[in-house]
């Protein structure tokens, strides 16, 4: 089975400033692991995604991730929000050879001024 | 350019009412879903379908059926609605299971009294 931790459910940030939000996975198999936007009353959105390759993976936006396998992480990072990336941003595994996606609960992110 | 869309956006429903929920995909995906979102909890997966006929059950089946009569429309039925079952329902749709992304739709909000 796989599940997702996402470790911090919310998260405040100024205008400008970097912004870091932690994904951890567990699952017994090789994974693929994405990160999607949810703007209010809006559906999913994907940012960006790891299949393969090199473990740093650029989105959409200005965002970037690392996979880690030795930590099964997958950290979502920024280096510097705007107010349009308040959100809620959701973390999510699968299996090459799987039948879903698994969610973590979700970071809500809120830029201020 | 819809994309998937989802009927209705908002129900209020009576305890012990029956309703049904409509997606819709203009992508010729063949894979659909249908999630529960609950505070906390990220997106939870109710069932999903990988063709035309095809239906499977997810992570929180019970309470809910639904059929795939048409490629393009994946229905999402509650036969006996419950208090438990008032949450935010996305549909999303992909080419393929695994590595691709998902595409959502905006969501229907339903309350259950």
């Amino acid at each position: 089975a796989q599940s997702v931790t996402q470790l911090d459910s919310q998260v405040p940030v100024f205008e400008e400033a970097p912004v870091e939000l932690r994904c951890n996975y567990s699952s017994s198999v090789s994974v693929y692991l994405f990160w999607y936007v949810q703007y209010p009353n809006q559906g999913l959105q994907l940012l960006l995604k790891y299949l393969s390759g090199s473990t740093l993976v650029k989105g959409i936006n200005g965002f970037e991730a690392e996979f880690n396998k030795s930590q099964t992480s997958f950290h979502l990072r920024k280096p510097s929000v705007h107010i349009s990336d308040t959100a809620e941003y959701f973390c999510a595994v699968s299996s090459p050879a799987g039948n879903k996606l698994t969610f973590g609960g979700g970071t809500r992110v809120l830029v201020k001024p | 350019n819809a994309g998937v869309t989802q009927t209705p956006k908002f129900r209020v429903l009576k305890t012990g009412q029956s309703m049904t929920l409509l997606c819709a995909q203009d992508m010729n995906h063949e894979y659909m879903y249908w999630y529960r979102q609950d505070p906390g909890m990220g997106l939870r997966l109710i069932h999903y379908s990988v063709g035309e006929g095809t239906t499977a059950k997810g992570e929180v089946p019970d309470g809910y059926n639904v059929s795939r009569l048409k490629k393009q429309n994946f229905l999402l039925g509650l036969e006996s609605a419950a208090p438990s079952q008032t949450s935010v329902y996305f549909c999303a749709s992909s080419e393929a299971w695994a590595g691709q992304p998902q595409h959502f739709g905006d969501g229907t909000r339903l309350s259950i009294l």
